[in-house]
């Protein structure tokens, strides 16, 4: 069984700098896909960054990048000049590369930008 | 692109009557469609999976019987719940995914709705 684990329930950083968002999984699979997503106050969720562990190169979208360490089962987001708009909970999530399998998802971090 | 409505976004409905929700992706032939409770301050919990013209499949300790899940087309599910009660009150998130990872999906990869609040009197 899969398992994502993160450690950081809540975080706060100020408008404009970095944070990193940490987490850690459990898989005996050698392929797989993880996830980061957001979900605002609105509750939508919404797909951030998306890892294939297979790749080397770790993925970014704008200012949205990731710390993909295979070997340790680690996988932080690092959000650069974070905005108001960042604001909300932040989900890591695993799949198996089985297809249409399901997602297995963390706890959950909610981040906090500080104007 | 990939996009996943939900409708109701929310709704209200007194104990013993039964709600329907839902979820069409909007852009894309979904062939599994995922339905999600979450509860406040929670992550989301997987209630079922369902593929097109087959049968759903239920997480262990959800009731089939209650929450039923119809994957008619491969752009439609819908979530009903059944004699609802009180302690159904929650919000439900579905998301659907594309075996072909073809634009604007990739492959295994889920698209989430935004969600329906439902409260039971």
């Amino acid at each position: 069984a899969q398992t994502v684990t993160q450690s950081q329930p809540e975080m706060s950083v100020q408008e404009a700098e970095t944070v990193t968002l940490s987490c850690t999984y459990d898989t005996s699979e050698s392929n797989y896909y993880l996830f980061w997503y957001k979900q605002p106050p609105s509750r939508q969720m919404i797909l951030v960054i998306r890892q294939e562990a297979y790749k080397q190169q770790n993925a970014t979208e704008n200012r949205f990048s990731v710390n993909f360490q295979k070997a340790a089962k680690s996988f932080s987001l690092k959000i650069s000049d974070s905005q108001l708009g960042d604001t909300a909970m932040y989900f890591c999530a695993f799949i198996p590369n089985f297809g249409n399998e399901k997602l297995t998802f963390g706890t959950g971090t909610r981040l906090t930008i500080i104007p | 692109g990939a996009v996943v409505s939900q409708h109701p976004s929310w709704v209200i409905c007194k104990s013993g009557t039964s709600v329907k929700i839902e979820c069409r992706s909007l852009d894309f032939q979904a062939t599994t469609m995922f339905w999600y409770r979450q509860f406040p301050k929670q992550s989301l919990m997987l209630m079922a999976t369902s593929n097109e013209g087959s049968k759903a499949t239920y997480e262990q300790g959800v009731e089939k019987d209650k929450f039923l899940i119809n994957h008619a087309s491969l752009t439609l599910s819908t979530l009903t719940v059944t004699s609802a009660h009180p302690e159904d009150s929650s919000f439900y998130i579905c998301s659907a995914s594309a075996t072909s990872g073809r634009p604007p999906t990739r492959p295994d990869t889920q698209y989430f709705g935004p969600g329906t609040r439902l409260t039971v009197l």
